[in-house]
């Protein structure tokens, strides 16, 4: 079955620096992959649109400069949460569809991201 | 996407059935009904989904009602791994302007007692 591998898994880092997560599609092409982020006993909301070759496509109320995401290939999105802060700390997780299916998304594992 | 209601949480003895329902009153037309579970501290996991007719594969049941305002998600024998949280999600399919973007509620917490 199709898969999205997301790397870290985990992360501490201290505030003020930056911290990119990795997201891959495995076994195939994403055009398209979603970030999402959950705060502890949350839903999860979805931060933003990635788009191979173009500009991610940003929710209402995420801050662009400081979540950087980068498309650069048909498997691989990035996000770079930009000079980290406490409130940051989340649990990010992306996702993508498989092409030539209609169930659904397939998701990562998901990164936690603690800032100190 | 239309919005959904779920219970907030439920209790199941594992081995029974579990029965999750889900309210999507003003789905429309050509909107999906979606499920997917949450186990704790992981990615949410594709269970099964339909449009109107029943659906079932080696995970779950999913029936939908005939007016589809409304569906229940079945897994007939529920072990103890299946604790967790249970997202329905109504969406357009594939090829839909809107097909993309994933709209999660606060889902119901399914616990699985021995």
């Amino acid at each position: 079955g199709a898969v999205v591998s997301q790397h870290p898994s985990w992360v501490i880092c201290k505030s003020g620096t930056s911290v990119k997560i990795e997201c891959r599609s495995l076994d195939f092409q994403a055009t398209t992959m979603f970030w999402y982020r959950q705060f502890p006993k949350q839903s999860l909301m979805l931060m933003a649109t990635s788009n191979e070759g173009s500009k991610a496509t940003y929710e209402q109320g995420v801050e662009k400069d400081k979540f950087l995401i980068n498309h650069a290939s048909l498997t691989l999105s990035t996000l770079t949460v930009t000079s980290a802060h406490p409130e940051d700390s989340s649990f990010y997780i992306c996702s993508a569809s498989p092409p030539g299916t209609n169930y659904g998304y397939t998701f990562g594992s998901g990164t936690r991201l603690t800032v100190v | 996407d239309a919005k959904t209601t779920q219970p907030p949480s439920m209790d199941c003895a594992e081995g029974r059935a579990a029965n999750l329902p889900c309210n999507h009153s003003t789905i429309s037309g050509n909107e999906y009904v979606y499920w997917y579970r949450q186990i704790h501290s992981q990615g949410p996991q594709y269970i099964i989904h339909g449009l109107k007719n029943n659906e079932t594969n080696e995970m779950a049941s999913l029936i939908i009602t005939e007016d589809r305002k409304s569906s229940t998600l079945i897994l007939p024998h529920a072990t103890l791994r299946d604790t967790a949280v249970y997202y329905c999600i109504v969406r357009v399919g594939r090829g839909g302007t809107s097909y993309g973007k994933l709209t999660f509620g606060q889902g119901t917490i399914l616990t699985v007692h021995p």
